[in-house]
């Protein structure tokens, strides 16, 4: 069984559209994330939630807009998609405390054309 | 604030031949240290961690890599490597704050394993 499961692994969008991936973990960690890791391999912070609740927010563009609907899914929503917003985004899940490692997704490559 | 930074974004090692992936890191709190490891078109797996108690850790794949603090350095070392370990490496810390974590990457290696 998948622990963190992104859908779709690939995106494929014109200019403008809007778009959502989504993210299930099945491991009943209550923290959740989203990452954003470019061409050049780099990887950073978007979004946080542990239960349900947003707790980290990073400057991210308002067209980017995290949902949580219960603790073992969060989703991602990008509004008027730009060339710039093309790269790989990856889903990870840990326990909100604890000495925990996060777990992440196979990660989805979205490609804006 | 907290950084991590990978000083090389691409180490070449013939195989069999041992390796050090260099990761330093700057912060003014405790941290907790990761290394992951990214195979072509995946996601990250967890490689290793130093949580507390003994500086050197290990892998089940035969890396390690050990927690210096004074020189607040956490390199990984394999003593020989195989193809099956070329991949990206990143190294990553976490900072506990107000009981959530947040968890910063540096920027990546890339070992090849050259047969």
């Amino acid at each position: 069984d998948t622990a963190v499961s992104q859908t779709p692994k690939y995106l494929v969008t014109q200019m403008g559209n809007d778009k959502s991936i989504k993210c299930e973990q099945n491991l009943g960690h209550d923290t959740m994330y989203w990452y954003k890791q470019d061409s050049k391999k780099f990887l950073k912070i978007m979004f946080s939630y542990n239960n349900k609740e947003l707790i980290i927010n990073e400057t991210v563009p308002n067209r980017f807009s995290p949902k949580s609907p219960d603790k073992a899914h969060l989703n991602l929503h990008i509004n008027s998609l730009e060339l710039g917003d093309s790269a790989v985004y990856f889903c990870a899940s840990s326990h909100g405390t604890g000495d925990t490692e996060a777990f992440f997704g196979q990660g989805t490559r979205l490609t804006v054309v | 604030a907290q950084s991590v930074t990978q000083l090389d974004s691409q180490v070449p090692v013939f195989e069999e031949a041992p390796v050090e992936l260099r990761c330093n890191y700057s912060s003014s709190v405790s941290v907790y240290l990761f290394w992951y490891v990214q195979y072509p078109n995946q996601g990250l797996q967890l490689l290793l961690k130093y949580l507390s108690g003994s500086t050197l850790v290990e892998s089940i794949n035969g890396f390690e890599a050990e927690f210096n603090k004074s020189q607040t350095s956490f390199h990984l070392r394999k003593p020989s490597v195989h193809i099956s370990d070329t991949a990206e490496y990143f190294c990553a810390v976490r900072k506990n704050s107000g009981g959530y974590q947040k968890v910063t990457f540096g920027t990546g290696t890339k070992l090849q394993v050259i047969p």
